[in-house]
């Protein structure tokens, strides 16, 4: 069974802390890595789409790392900020099935406290 | 920005009652898909849609559901004789292509068998 694990679960900040979290996932027959933002009430937000091992991805304050062969991503975030409180989660496709099916962590949920 | 739609936000229905989640994807996608996660769990696969045909389906996708697009717009998931443990909150979601594009998801349907 193909399991996508993500820590730490939850995670509380000052505001300007930078801060990261880790995303692990198999490493065989890596496809593609996503990483999502998750308001409570809205849509998932795309954050990331990351293929290639070494890959390093930045939006904003934002940004993403992959290593596909020991089959883990960080994701960091420099001075938080309370609207950056959300659930993060990351999600795995493999070559063994379909692409599009995206396997999902349980998420990081991040507070940031003004 | 272009967004998924999805309606209802909010269903409840009785256990063996059929029901209806609509989602109108974004106009240019080609891939559609139907997430769902259980309050607690993971966000889970359910299945995926390109070329007015099912391309892949999870194990949780039995006979109980079904997905159609009756038209241009419009993307379906029916889920037949419901039971308490459909409860979930479902998300559509779309894509322009299946190789390296993030989803866009809607902000999902809060289904409650009761």
């Amino acid at each position: 069974i193909l399991n996508v694990e993500q820590s730490p679960q939850s995670l509380h900040v000052q505001e300007g802390d930078s801060t990261n979290f880790t995303c692990s996932f198999p490493s065989s027959n890596f496809y593609a890595l996503h990483w999502y933002r998750w308001e409570t009430a809205k849509s998932p937000e795309a954050l990331f789409v990351m293929t290639l091992n070494g890959d390093e991805k930045k939006k904003g304050r934002i940004s993403a790392t992959l290593n596909t062969k020991e089959g883990y991503s960080y994701l960091y975030i420099k001075g938080s900020q309370p609207e950056d409180s959300a659930t993060y989660l990351c999600a795995f496709s493999n070559y063994g099935g379909s692409q599009g099916n995206l396997i999902f962590g349980k998420g990081t949920k991040l507070s940031v406290k003004p | 920005e272009p967004e998924v739609t999805q309606t209802p936000s909010h269903q409840v229905t009785q256990m063996g009652q059929e029901v209806i989640l609509r989602c109108v994807p974004i106009s240019n996608h080609l891939y559609f898909y139907w997430y769902r996660q259980i309050l607690g769990q993971k966000v889970e696969f359910l299945v995926s849609f390109y070329n007015n045909e099912i391309s892949e389906k999870s194990e949780i996708f039995d006979d109980q559901f079904s997905v159609e697009r009756p038209d241009g717009s419009n993307f379906t998931l029916k889920i037949r004789s419901t039971k308490l443990e459909d409860s979930a909150m479902y998300f559509c979601a779309s894509s322009e292509a299946l190789h390296g594009s993030g989803y866009t998801f809607g902000s999902g349907t809060r289904l409650t068998v009761v």
